[in-house]
């Protein structure tokens, strides 16, 4: 089956900095999505972001199919942003080990 | 966007008996839907594809009689962990596609 990877596992910054999460998959896909899981468990949805490049407010995201990979860029990191990043794709969603960000003030 | 719940959020239960989870679709309609396990520190594994009107299928390695799922309408599916035991403890999650996939909030089953 396809194989999902991101990076880094984990990810330290200080409040305001800017960060840069990659997703890399193995095969074709027609769906991508990024969420963001709070500590309660809830995914929050971020993107859905087959190909082409979305922003919403701070961030923004970026897949390029052809290459097999989608970023998720952060800017102005705030305390609230920490939490675990996951990837997905296919409609029977097999998801990557995630990026467990933490956001110090 | 959509909505996806789930009753209950937490259960507890002694090892032996069963649990039922509830995943709705609150403003859309949804033919499939899908249920994820998720372990401490993991990240989410698909377990069985949930299909209205018809048998679910389900992901290698995840038994069917032990997890029962029911898609009885096009905005429920519900899944049953039948004699549950300690290591079917665990974050239950479901999800339905509106355009793109919604998650519901999860369920955490601690099976004592």
């Amino acid at each position: 089956g396809i194989q999902v990877e991101q990076s880094p596992p984990d990810l330290i910054l200080q409040e305001g900095a800017n960060s840069t999460l990659r997703c890399n998959f193995s095969d074709s896909v027609n769906n991508l999505q990024w969420f963001h899981q709070n500590p309660w468990g809830q995914l929050i949805n971020l993107f859905y972001i087959p190909s082409g490049t979305k922003q919403n407010g701070r961030l923004s995201a970026t897949t390029v199919a052809t290459e097999r990979y989608s970023l998720l860029y952060i800017s102005s990191s705030q305390t609230t942003d920490s939490g675990v990043y996951f990837c997905a794709v296919r409609v029977r969603m097999r998801f990557g080990a995630g990026t467990r960000l933490t956001v110090k003030p | 966007g959509a909505v996806v719940s789930q009753h209950p959020s937490w259960v507890i239960c002694k090892s032996g008996t069963s649990v039922k989870i509830e995943c709705r679709s609150l403003d859309f309609q949804a033919t499939t839907m899908f249920w994820y396990r998720q372990f401490p520190k993991q990240s989410l594994m698909l377990m069985a594809t949930s299909n209205e009107g018809s048998k679910a299928t389900y992901e290698q390695g995840v038994e069917k009689d032990k997890f029962l799922i029911n898609h009885a309408s096009l905005t429920l599916s519900t899944l049953t962990v039948t004699s549950a035991h300690p290591e079917d403890s665990s974050f239950y999650i479901c999800s339905a596609p509106a355009g793109q996939m919604y998650f519901g909030p999860g369920t955490r089953l601690t099976v004592l």
